[in-house]
């Protein structure tokens, strides 16, 4: 079985640095996905990791280890279009390329 | 280069009826996977096909749904006798390759209502 486990809502203010934790069981693990999401929108994707270490781009990084089964993503000089639900996916042999999502974490950015 | 296409958007049924849900994948991708999102619930998967084959169906409920993606056209989502907690938005994804670092894109997803 799998569960991926992310808080429901976090805040931040324009400009602040705001980390985004996810944490993951799955038996067979082939990659994590970020996933951005405004609402009433298509999921947009941010990063991908499937070796352990930091991915950066841009204004956006994402972390993974492996060992724990944890993951964070991490948002500079937030700005108030950061806020949306982020989600956190994960990808399993055996579910083939299906992509396994948590409930996502909503983030409101307020000035 | 037009994105994952899906249509229609808003859909209204009252219980019992059919639903039809469409998805056209980007340009050059021949992997699509529809997902379900239920207020307050991240996305599951449901589906997975490549043309003419369904690859994973195993996030699909055996019963009243179907999928196709035929070799000429969109892929279908179909929705027998549809009930009150088939109300979801519903997403398709596709993606260039089954590799597991090819993202899946995703469409903007059909709002299913049943009434």
């Amino acid at each position: 079985g799998q569960n991926i486990d992310q808080p429901t809502e976090m805040t931040a203010t324009e400009g602040a640095i705001v980390q985004i934790n996810c944490t993951y069981q799955t038996s067979g693990f082939n990659g994590l996905f970020w996933y951005q999401q405004h609402a009433g929108e298509a999921p947009t994707f941010l990063s991908y990791n499937v070796l352990d270490g930091l991915e950066e781009k841009g204004r956006f990084s994402s972390f993974l280890s492996r060992s724990k089964g944890y993951s964070y993503l991490l948002l500079k000089e937030l700005q108030m279009k950061d806020s949306a639900s982020y989600l956190c996916a994960v990808r399993e042999y055996q579910a083939g390329t299906a992509l396994i999502f948590g409930k996502g974490t909503t983030l409101s950015v307020s000035s | 280069n037009a994105g994952v296409m899906q249509n229609p958007r808003h859909l209204v049924r009252r219980r019992g009826q059919e639903a039809r849900l469409r998805c056209s994948p980007m340009k050059g991708h021949s992997h699509v996977y529809w997902y379900r999102q239920l207020p307050e619930e991240g996305l599951k998967f449901m589906v997975y096909l490549q043309k003419e084959n369904i690859i994973d169906e195993s996030g699909m409920p055996k019963e009243r749904f179907s999928a196709e993606f035929p070799k000429e056209g969109p892929s279908i989502l179909r929705i027998q006798q549809v009930v009150r907690g088939d109300s979801a938005a519903y997403f398709c994804a596709s993606s260039q390759t089954s590799g597991s670092s090819y993202e899946q894109y995703f469409g903007p997803g059909t709002r299913l209502t049943v009434t």
